[in-house]
C-alpha cells in the first residue's frame, strides 16, 4: 500500500533561518510521482513540485529546494532564508499507480516563521 | 478560465440533514476527485471518477455518495449528515497521460455538522 509519512507535525523557526521538511514514502511501484503542496492560512492548495521517480536530480527554485533519494525513500523540502510568507501547512504526496491518478497525502507539516 | 469551482464555500448542517456539494470544471478534464481534509490527517480521498458516468470509492467513502452525469460536474452527496463529516472538502480534476497528476484543486468547502 502507498504511504507517505511526514514525521514533523509542527516546526517553528525565526525568519532567515533555513528549514527542512521531511517526507518519507512507501510504494512497491517502480515508477511513481512525488509532490509537494503548500496550504497557506487562506486555505487553498498551491502546487510546488512534481517529481518522477526516474529523475533523482535535486531541484532548486529560488529559495526552495528538494532532495529526492530513492535509496532512503525520501523527498525532503528545504526552504532557505525563510520568510514570514512561508508560514503554511506543507503536504507531501505520492501518486497512486493504479491508473486513476489518485494522490496519497501525508498528514502535513505546519511551518510557522516568526519575524 | 474558472478552473475548478466548488459550491457552496461554507455550510452549516444539522445532524441528519442532507446536502449536495457541487464541483464544476471547465478544462475538459477526464478525472475528478473529492478529498476531505481534517486537522492532523492530511487529505483523504472520498470518491473519484475516471470519466463521465463512472465513479469509484476512495479511502473514506462511507456516508457519501457521488455522481458524474456530466463530464464537467462531480457531485458529492451526504444523505444523513453526521458530526464526523465536519471537514473541509476539496474537489480536484486532472487530465491523465497528457499531464500526469496535473491536479487543479478547487478552493474548498468548509462544512460544519452540528
Amino acid at each position: 500500500a502507498q504511504k507517505v509519512t511526514q514525521a514533523q507535525t509542527e516546526i517553528s523557526v525565526v525568519e532567515k533561518e533555513d528549514v527542512t521538511l521531511d517526507c518519507v514514502y512507501e510504494t512497491r511501484d517502480t515508477t511513481y510521482y512525488l509532490f509537494w503542496y503548500k496550504q497557506p492560512p487562506s486555505g487553498e492548495l498551491v502546487f510546488l513540485i512534481r517529481r518522477n521517480s526516474f529523475d533523482e536530480q535535486n531541484e532548486i527554485s529560488g529559495r526552495y529546494s528538494w532532495n529526492f533519494q530513492k535509496s532512503t525513500s525520501s523527498f525532503n523540502f528545504t526552504i532557505t532564508a525563510s520568510q514570514v510568507v512561508d508560514s503554511a501547512v506543507y503536504f507531501c504526496a505520492l501518486g497512486d499507480q493504479g491508473g486513476s491518478e489518485k494522490l496519497v497525502f501525508g498528514k502535513g507539516t505546519k511551518l510557522t516563521v516568526n519575524p | 478560465n474558472a478552473g475548478v469551482t466548488q459550491t457552496p464555500k461554507f455550510r452549516v448542517l444539522k445532524t441528519g440533514q442532507s446536502m449536495t456539494l457541487l464541483c464544476a470544471q471547465d478544462m475538459n478534464h477526464e478525472y475528478m476527485y473529492w478529498y476531505r481534509q481534517d486537522p492532523g490527517m492530511g487529505l483523504r480521498l472520498i470518491h473519484y471518477s475516471v470519466g463521465e458516468g463512472t465513479t469509484a470509492k476512495g479511502e473514506v467513502p462511507d456516508g457519501y455518495n457521488v455522481s458524474r452525469l456530466k463530464k464537467q460536474n462531480f457531485l458529492l452527496g451526504l444523505e444523513s449528515a453526521a458530526p464526523s463529516q465536519t471537514s473541509v472538502y476539496f474537489c480536484a480534476s486532472c487530465m491523465p497521460v497528457r499531464d500526469p497528476y496535473g491536479y487543479t484543486f478547487g478552493s474548498g468547502t468548509r462544512l460544519t455538522v452540528v
